[in-house]
């Protein structure tokens, strides 16, 4: 069965950058051709998207967060990473990792999510 | 401020319908993007709930329907149960960001 686990540091200082991984087991993302796309939710708060990744290497980003953020694939450890740059209080969310078949597709798969708080 | 507007809470009785509607713009649901929506239990992450407007993936009750008239997408929940009390989201596909946009998620309490 197909999972997808978030992880990172829990708590990066303003100014820092945030780094997260998404490791997907059960199949092998070389295998499949979906995308892979990070969505945050800060406290209390709606879903963001973040920006997203397909055929391995081709991205694209929020306007907001573009000049902040990348997402990058590593085949060998099946994972997806995600770093913003700059971090502030308002980065303080929980992020999740999700997959989705094309550009206009909802996301069949979740991860669990991981909260980051910015804070010094 | 979400580009899709929700509404913020609903509540209903047991065993009772209810419509959460979602409405967007001419570089989003206006252009007639396909829209979807999730469930987000209580400390839980989104679970997708209707694809494509109006299917339901493997597993989802059909006591849970997505419909559209036009640009106006709505999601129906009939026979109202205790454990679909939750936030329910919709999305689709923005133009202009060339990206996903959310709506503000909507509260049900079922009372």
């Amino acid at each position: 069965q197909l999972q997808v686990q978030e992880s990172g540091p829990g708590l990066v200082r303003p100014s820092e950058t945030l780094s997260l991984t998404c490791v997907v087991s059960g199949d092998s993302i070389n295998t499949t051709s979906y995308y892979w796309g990070w969505i945050r939710q800060p406290p209390g708060k709606g879903l963001e998207w973040i920006g997203s990744i397909y055929y391995y290497k081709i991205t694209y980003y929020h306007p907001s967060l573009k000049s902040r953020v990348t997402i990058s694939v590593d085949t060998s450890k099946n994972q997806i990473s995600l770093t913003l740059n700059s971090v502030t209080a308002a980065d303080t969310a929980v992020y999740y990792c999700a997959r989705h078949r094309d550009r206009v597709s909802g996301a069949d798969l979740w991860g669990h999510g991981t909260l980051v708080t910015v804070s010094s | 401020q979400s580009v899709l507007t929700q509404p913020p809470s609903l509540s209903g009785a047991p065993g009772q319908r209810v419509t959460i509607s979602c409405t967007g713009s001419t570089s989003n649901i206006g252009a007639d993007y396909d829209v979807h929506w999730y469930q987000q239990l209580p400390g839980a992450a989104p679970k997708l709930l209707i694809y494509g407007n109006t299917k339901r993936p493997s597993g989802v009750p059909d006591r849970f329907s997505g419909s559209r008239s036009g640009t106006s997408p709505s999601l129906s929940i009939t026979g109202l149960q205790a454990e679909d009390e939750a936030d329910y989201y919709c999305q689709s596909y923005d133009n202009v960001l060339s990206g996903w946009v959310f709506g503000g998620g909507t509260k049900l309490t079922v009372l």
